[in-house]
């Protein structure tokens, strides 16, 4: 596509929900991430890909946040059993090159603003 | 670990005068740099990169950024600030390690520019 594809644009669940995010990349780019942004603030790190290959999940805050990215394109960021807390923005981002040769910008998605109710 | 600082919460300045943001860095190998702006209700914006070579360098909407090694600090800078550079600004940084590389951001500082 274009550009980096995220959806649902907002999404309201109630608390203990499941929910789960899609991102859809730049087209042939081999990187992905996914952030946590809250308003006004930096954009939090939570994981990452190279292809379909999970790189670093270390900024995942706990069991209940998952993802994946299983043929190396779309990735799914799923929250199990929401609470008030994980109300934000979701942020995916792309990348053209991979681990050890990166030197171009990430490109990021709209994002999607999750609240929890 | 790497990571990125960002000091200054907010920064005003008046239309006209230079503006300087402030980022400082620590990784472990050599840094690739970037800057990104968010202006409200946007999502992130690619400014400028350091990856190598000359240490200054020039982006969008007229900002530059100048890499200092020694100081490990990459602050963004524009010699003429306009009332529409105002927004959220983000210093990102990647280690160059293969296995430290994911792309890190600071906490962001608000440019205000007043006319």
């Amino acid at each position: 596509g274009a550009g980096v594809s995220q959806s649902p644009r907002y999404k309201v669940t109630k608390r203990g929900q499941d929910v789960a995010l899609r991102c859809d990349p730049i087209s042939g780019h081999v990187s992905l991430y996914w952030y946590r942004q809250a308003l006004g603030q930096g954009p939090e790190f939570l994981t990452y890909f190279n292809y379909e290959a999970q790189q670093d999940k270390s900024g995942l805050p706990n069991d209940r946040f998952s993802a994946e990215r299983p043929e190396g394109s779309i990735s799914t960021l799923t929250i199990q059993r929401t609470e008030q807390r994980d109300s934000a923005m979701y942020r995916c981002a792309s990348i053209e090159g991979a681990s050890g040769r990166v030197n171009t910008e990430a490109f990021f998605g709209q994002g999607t603003r999750l609240t929890v109710v | 670990a790497q990571s990125v600082a960002q000091p200054e919460d907010q920064v005003n300045v008046a239309e006209g005068n230079p503006l300087t943001v402030k980022c400082t860095y620590s990784v472990s190998g050599n840094p690739y740099l970037f800057w990104y702006v968010q202006y409200p209700n946007r999502g992130l914006q690619f400014l400028l990169k350091y990856i190598t070579g000359d240490n200054l360098v020039k982006g969008s909407y007229g900002f530059e950024a100048e890499f200092n090694k020694s100081q490990t600090s990459f602050h963004l800078k524009k010699p003429s600030a306009l009332v529409s550079d105002s927004a959220l600004y983000f210093c990102a940084v990647r280690d160059t390690l293969r296995n430290t590389d994911k792309l890190i951001f600071g906490t962001g500082t608000r440019l205000q520019v007043f006319p």
